[in-house]
């Protein structure tokens, strides 16, 4: 069964430093999402992405964060400047058409 | 969004089957019901969805009254595996570009030996 992958499964920084979480969407898929929980808490939408540009984001999305689908199969999420607050897992997503959604394992961000 | 409401937790035995209820009383008329489950420390990941009236396939199934106004997750004879998180998200049509699935609390079921 496809799935989507995400590297790095663990991550720990630096406060201030740029990361950059990686996800290998399913093959046919067309739309990319990233999501982050923040331990214990919710499940909560960052960013969707459709025909290489943002569709959606939230409020959490600010100008610290940024994707991107540099080639035909990966899909990035860069935190420029990390702040404590953002140490959470990354989950990535995608779907086709006339499909749900499909959640990567997730990496694990540590800010510290 | 149609907000939701479900149980913060439910105690379960193995063999036994679990109803989860979830409430969405200004469900709009292009929404779905899609139930997720999230074990810790992974991604969720979709168990059934929804329209009206039965979905059933091979790990669950999901009722839909008629006024769509509430959900349940059916989870026949659970196993020890069966603990986990289980979320009841609606908004769509799914196959919308702008389809956004919106998590709660969630329900914590905690199935018992």
């Amino acid at each position: 069964e496809p799935e989507v992958t995400q590297t790095p499964s663990h991550q720990v920084t630096q406060m201030g430093q740029e990361v950059i979480l990686r996800c290998v969407p399913i093959s046919n898929h067309l739309y990319f999402y990233w999501y982050r929980q923040i331990l214990g808490q919710k499940v909560e939408f960052l960013v969707s992405f459709y025909n290489n540009e943002i569709s959606e984001k939230s409020e959490i999305f600010d100008d610290q964060f940024s994707v991107e689908r540099p080639d035909g199969s990966n899909f990035t999420l860069k935190i420029r400047s990390t702040k404590l607050e953002d140490s959470a897992m990354y989950f990535c997503a995608s779907r086709g058409i006339q499909e749900t959604q499909y959640f990567g394992p997730g990496t694990r961000l540590l800010v510290l | 969004l149609a907000k939701t409401t479900q149980p913060i937790s439910m105690d379960s035995y193995e063999g036994q089957e679990v109803n989860i209820t979830c409430s969405h009383n200004n469900i709009a008329t292009n929404d779905y019901i899609t139930w997720y489950q999230q074990f810790p420390s992974q991604g969720p990941r979709f168990i059934i969805q929804g329209y009206k009236t039965k979905v059933t396939n091979e790990v669950a199934s999901l009722f839909i009254p008629a006024d769509r106004k509430s959900s349940t997750l059916s989870l026949p004879r659970v196993s020890l595996s069966d603990t986990a998180v289980y979320y009841c998200l609606v908004g769509g049509p799914p196959s919308g570009g702008s389809y956004i699935p919106t998590f709660g609390r969630g329900t914590s079921l905690i199935v018992h030996p």
